[in-house]
């Protein structure tokens, strides 16, 4: 099966600006997640979609962050303004009861 | 909410030794227990895995214990080659549905010496 796809792979902004991740998940897998994993440190979930809807968005930085994955199938994570500490491998990954948890390859993101 | 501790922060062998991660969760309810090996720039790779109704599982030259008792799981590397250096993170989750949020430990870097 094909994987999780996400672009871009790289990106460089300057703080204050915004930028958008895209992900296209797995086909047919139903729950989607967003994670942030800054340098040195383990991945941490920003927000789970099941099908179209917010699962869970618990530590997701509402004043800044925003996602959202019209029709249940991609997904656009956005973050306005972006701060410098926001600087991390942004990865989405995707699941469904049989077929278990994949990742995509990561954005990686560098605020200056 | 769960928390997962993970030692030791590095890990060095020589090739041919074995290697012992080992992980801590607080959350009784856990019930899976991944763990993910991650290459340097690279996405993280799902190694094994173990659930709860288990208490050991092996594959080849990884294998995981888990101790429901003392909630806690490791991970066990035998006969080490270069190829097993990255950084390994062990993860938790709670769900019988596939709606797994996976709570991830702060990461072993394993450097494996020829």
């Amino acid at each position: 099966e094909a994987g999780v796809a996400q672009s871009p792979r790289y990106k460089i902004i300057e703080k204050r600006q915004s930028v958008a991740f895209w992900c296209n998940p797995i086909s047919g897998h139903a729950t989607l997640y967003w994670y942030q994993q800054i340098l040195g440190q383990g991945p941490k979930l920003l927000i789970q979609f099941q099908n179209n809807g917010v699962v869970d968005d618990s530590q997701l930085p509402k004043d800044r962050f925003s996602a959202e994955r019209l029709k249940g199938v991609d997904s656009t994570l956005k973050i306005q303004p972006a701060k410098l500490e926001d600087s991390a491998v942004y990865l989405c990954a995707s699941s469904s009861i049989n077929y278990g948890y994949t990742f995509g390859s990561g954005t990686r993101l560098t605020v200056v | 909410g769960e928390n997962v501790e993970q030692h030791p922060s590095t890990l060095s062998v020589q090739e041919g030794d074995s290697a012992v991660i080992k992980c801590t969760y607080s959350d009784s309810a856990s019930n899976y227990f991944p763990w993910y090996k991650q290459e340097l720039g690279k996405r993280p790779q799902l190694i094994i895995d173990i659930r709860s109704n288990v208490g050991e599982k092996k594959d080849q030259r990884i294998a995981v214990t888990l101790n429901k008792t003392a909630k806690h799981f490791s991970l066990h590397i035998t006969e080490t080659q270069p190829e097993d250096s990255a950084v390994y993170f062990c993860a938790a989750s709670h769900s019988n549905t596939g709606f797994q949020k996976l709570v991830f430990g702060t990461g072993t870097r394993l450097l494996v010496s020829p």
